[in-house]
């Protein structure tokens, strides 16, 4: 988990407030993912991508939009909060490589929508 | 619509019994099916994996089990011990290059001394 960072780990916001998630890897992965983790639905992948110029909507991207600053770092930004996006935000990084399919997830971001 | 069908949502199992997980998937594009494993405040961990070609895959005391042709796939934990408590969940990937994984709903398995 440690290769894989996210910034904030916790926060809690309000309806209608603009919100950045922040997430920074260490692995030298080309490739980074967004989900979601909600109770009883396990993980949606939220948007995903290959390389800095390289930006792909996933299962639920409506309300979400993402930045590729850097190799390293991959934001997800919720441009207008509302409570139904409460939940568990993970990153996760995957290789290019011989070992692609193996994807690294951070520790998590929990989100409250008030 | 899940793509990945996961059951139970929940299983309590003695110590040293067997742990058994079971997902379904209709997608028969899907080429690759990893199991992730996730402790509480942390983020999923790749357990074990397996593609179609083979019909189990064994590490240590974890076991995958695929059924191609019931397009099933199960998780089977031996001698399940208390550190095996966590939330379990199965996974797909599709066969797009995208790398892109469908994953279960989750099995919270918890481990009784």
């Amino acid at each position: 988990d440690a290769d894989v960072t996210q910034t904030p780990r916790n926060r809690i916001t309000k309806t209608g407030k603009r919100i950045m998630l922040e997430c920074s890897q260490t692995k030298g992965h080309d490739r980074m993912y967004w989900y979601r983790q909600d109770p009883g639905l396990g993980l949606r992948l939220i948007y995903y991508s290959f390389d800095v110029k390289d930006i792909n909507k996933g299962e639920i991207s409506d309300g979400y939009s993402v930045s590729r600053q850097a190799q390293a770092k991959f934001s997800l930004s919720l441009e207008s909060a509302i409570p139904n996006q409460t939940a568990l935000y993970f990153c996760a990084t995957s290789d290019l490589g011989h070992n692609q399919e193996t994807q690294y997830f951070g520790p998590g971001t929990r989100l409250l929508v008030l | 619509q899940q793509q990945v069908k996961q059951s139970p949502q929940s299983l309590i199992v003695q110590k040293g019994g067997i742990s058994i997980i079971n997902c379904a998937y209709e997608n028969t594009a899907f080429d690759y099916f990893p199991w992730y494993q996730q402790f509480p405040g942390k983020g999923p961990a790749l357990l074990i994996a397996i593609r179609p070609d083979v019909s189990e895959k064994k590490e240590g005391r974890f076991t995958i089990s695929f059924n191609k042709s019931a397009k099933q796939f199960s998780l089977h934990i031996m001698d399940s011990q208390p550190g095996d408590s966590a939330t379990y969940f199965c996974a797909a990937r599709g066969a797009t290059g995208a790398n892109n994984l469908f994953f279960g709903t989750g099995t919270r398995l918890t481990v009784i001394p």
